[in-house]
């Protein structure tokens, strides 16, 4: 049973389009992250959201936190090829930080 | 932010032989580190949590026999995989967590058991 549910697992588009990734779970996260990760690489750290309700915004990402502490949504304005890689969100729970199941985003020049 | 390394980024190691990985904190200390494995094209599963200065804490179905784990110093967690096997080739990475409990991750090992 997956911890945190991420969806949609891949999604291909095409430049200039929006796009919304989600992270469910049924449990309390006292935080969550979302990190993006390139093909050979670790995971880079994009935003850490702490407090339900939160929204945090990175240039044309915006991250939200939902109110219960138990889902969180990563939104991309106008994406560019360059916003291409794995996406991640990572939730943490009794200290230890567990993974959905990631995003593929690809975007179409 | 925060940079961790690993040590060596690919290995290549013949079955039956044991490999050991290095994890580092180069600016911070990390009293707590973990260990992931990545599949190809999915995500980071947990296998530890390495503790400095005591025992590792394995995940479920992790063979804390296969996977040694040591975290000697505030800086410095290896994974040791003993008599590898060709299914236990994969992408181990791993991450150490500052003193705000925010984990950075390193760049990960690519490890290939022939």
């Amino acid at each position: 049973t997956q911890l945190l549910e991420q969806s949609p697992q891949f999604l291909s588009i095409q430049e200039g389009e929006n796009l919304t990734v989600y992270c469910n779970s049924s449990s309390v996260f006292s935080s969550l992250q979302w990190y993006r990760q390139e093909p050979g690489e670790g995971p880079v750290l994009l935003v850490t959201v702490v407090t339900g309700g939160e929204v945090k915004k990175l240039k044309r990402l915006t991250f939200q936190f939902g109110d219960a502490r138990k889902d969180s949504s990563l939104h991309i304005t106008a994406a560019q090829p360059g916003d291409t890689g794995l996406y991640l969100c990572g939730g943490t729970i009794a200290q230890k930080l567990v993974f959905g199941q990631g995003t593929r985003l690809t975007i179409n020049p | 932010g925060a940079v961790v390394s690993q040590h060596p980024s690919r290995v290549i190691c013949k079955s039956g032989t044991s490999v050991k990985i290095e994890c580092r904190s180069l600016d911070f200390q990390a009293t707590t580190m973990f260990w992931y494995r990545q599949f190809p094209k999915k995500s980071l599963m947990l296998m530890a949590t390495s503790n400095e200065g005591s025992k590792a804490t394995y995940e479920q179905g992790v063979e804390k026999d296969k996977f040694l784990i040591n975290h000697a110093s505030l800086t410095l967690s290896t994974l040791t995989v003993t008599s590898a096997h060709p299914e236990d080739s994969s992408f181990y990475i791993c991450s150490a967590r500052d003193h705000r409990s925010i984990q950075f991750f390193g760049p990960g090992t690519r490890l290939t058991v022939l």
